[in-house]
C-alpha cells in the first residue's frame, strides 16, 4: 500500500542530544514537509522541500537539520541547539497542486 | 504574511445534529487553496474538504460541506447529522496556489469536537 511512514512512533532524548526522525513515503509524491504541534496550537511549518536536493526553511527552523538526498525520503534532525523539542512532530508529501497526506508522526519528549 | 484563525477551541454536539465551525483568514493572493483536516485521538491528521478560491461553489462530501465566503475571507465547516465518530481536533488550513510558496500549508489553531450521544 502506498502511504508515509514515521519512525519511531516514540522518540526520548537527553539534553545536549542530537536525535533523528524519519519519514519515508512511496507515493512518487516530488514535495515533503515537516510541521510540528504543540498542545493548543495549530502545525508549524520546520522544513520543506520541492525536489531532492533542494530544501527550504519553515517558520520555525531554529534548531532542527534536514536533508533530502532521496525522493522518498526527508529525515528530520532535532539538534541539542533547540531549546524545547518536547513536541508531536508530523510529516508530509505532496504532488504539486494536491492536497498533503500526512504521516502518523513520532512524538519527542525529552528527559 | 497570510493567516488563518479559528476562533472556536472548543465545540459540543449532540448526535445526529449539525454544528459549526468558524475559519477565517487573511491573504492579498487570489490564487489559493483552502482545506479542513480532522485529527482523531490516534493523531493521524485526516483531510476532510477542499476548497479551490477559483470555484464560487461550495465544496461537499457527504455529511460535510463547507461555506466559502471569499469577500469575507471566511471558510467555515459544516458537519450533518454528526456521528460519535465526527469527534476530534479539526483544523482550516491555507495553501497559497504560487509554486514558489512550496505548497505549504498554513493552519489554524485548531477546534475541538466533541460528540454527545
Amino acid at each position: 500500500d502506498g502511504g508515509i511512514t514515521q519512525s519511531p512512533k516514540y522518540l526520548f532524548r537527553k539534553e545536549g542530544q542530537n536525535v533523528t526522525l524519519s519519514c519515508e513515503q512511496n507515493l512518487n509524491h516530488d514535495a515533503m514537509y515537516w510541521y510540528r504541534q504543540d498542545p493548543g496550537q495549530g502545525l508549524r511549518l520546520i522544513y520543506y522541500s520541492q525536489i531532492v536536493n533542494d530544501f527550504q526553511k519553515g517558520d520555525i527552523a531554529e534548531g532542527y537539520s534536514v536533508s533530502r538526498e532521496k525522493k522518498e525520503s526527508f529525515p528530520l534532525t532535532v539538534t541539542s541547539a533547540q531549546k524545547n523539542p518536547t513536541a508531536f512532530y508530523l510529516c508530509a508529501s505532496t504532488l504539486p497542486g494536491n492536497e498533503q497526506f500526512f504521516g502518523p508522526g513520532t512524538r519527542l519528549t525529552v528527559l | 504574511a497570510q493567516t488563518v484563525t479559528q476562533s472556536q477551541p472548543e465545540m459540543s454536539v449532540q448526535e445526529a445534529e449539525t454544528v459549526t465551525l468558524s475559519c477565517t483568514y487573511d491573504t492579498s493572493e487570489s490564487d489559493y487553496y483552502l482545506f479542513w483536516y480532522k485529527q482523531p485521538p490516534s493523531r493521524q491528521m485526516i483531510l476532510v474538504i477542499r476548497q479551490e478560491a477559483y470555484k464560487q461553489q461550495n465544496a461537499t462530501e457527504n455529511r460535510f460541506s463547507v461555506n466559502f465566503q471569499k469577500a469575507a475571507k471566511s471558510f467555515s465547516l459544516k458537519i450533518s447529522d454528526s456521528q460519535l465518530g465526527d469527534a476530534a481536533m479539526y483544523f482550516c488550513a491555507y495553501r497559497s496556489g504560487l509554486y514558489n510558496q512550496g505548497g505549504k500549508l498554513i493552519f489554524g489553531q485548531g477546534t475541538e469536537l466533541s460528540v454527545k450521544p
